[in-house]
């Protein structure tokens, strides 16, 4: 299997602020990388498809990027709707994989 | 638009066997996976495996030998059994819509982009 590994698991921001993600997957993957946000008590939602493609609807201070085995979701401004929890998973193989998320906090 | 709703019995003892099911509203069933995840409480997601119109299926292995899917498509409905349940089934299920193909290939690039509510299941004695 395809281990995908993020970090940091946690963070504290502020409201204005620049946020950077990392997921680092345990071979090369090409640019077969998702990222969703999840929110208390809902499902995922898709935010980067393909490493740095932007799901409809989706704001534009979200961006992705990376290839191989390392990737980046980058938040350019925080907004107080964008406090969750942000994973990864790889589309490249089967089993498809998740990272164990990222939860970003209000400092 | 297109909906999915799940439902199925959120508390099951251990042995038992945990059965879920999926309905596909505004939508088509054809040329998708369909797909199960759970998340353990506070944990990660886990892919549990797919399911596409025609019953091909994919499992996890980490699970293959208790899990069965099965579709039907005049409901458009998925349904998800696994057997032999413990307290480490404990988890919130999710049906979600993955990659699209077609009768000769898949999308290149395809992600899950319509997920269930979401079904607490609970594994206790």
């Amino acid at each position: 299997d395809i281990q995908m590994t993020q970090s940091p698991s946690s963070l504290s921001a502020s409201v204005g602020d620049r946020v950077t993600i990392t997921c680092r997957a345990s071979q090369s993957i090409s640019e077969y990388l998702n990222w969703y946000q999840q929110k208390p008590g809902e499902a995922p939602k898709l935010l980067i498809y393909a490493a740095s493609n932007l799901q409809s609807g989706v704001p534009s201070r979200f961006s992705g990027s990376g290839f191989g085995t390392d990737f980046t979701l980058t938040i350019s401004s925080l907004q107080p709707e964008d406090f969750a929890t942000y994973c990864c998973q790889q589309s490249y193989t089967t089993p498809w994989t998740f990272g164990q998320g990222t939860k970003v906090e209000i400092k | 638009q297109v909906q999915l709703q799940q439902w199925g019995a959120g508390l099951l003892k251990p042995s038992e066997t945990l059965s879920l099911t999926c309905a596909v509203y505004g939508g088509s069933f054809s040329g998708y996976y369909w797909t199960w995840i759970r998340q353990p409480p506070g944990k990660g997601l886990e892919w549990i495996g797919e399911i596409n119109h025609s019953g091909s299926t994919n499992y996890n292995p980490s699970l293959k030998s208790r899990v069965t899917m099965s579709g039907d498509t005049s409901k458009n409905q998925l349904s998800l059994k696994l057997s032999s349940v413990t307290a480490a089934d404990t988890a919130v299920y999710y049906c979600a819509r993955g990659r699209y193909c077609s009768t000769t290939s898949c999308n290149t690039y395809w992600y899950f982009d319509l997920w269930g509510r979401g079904t607490l299941v609970t594994v206790s004695s």
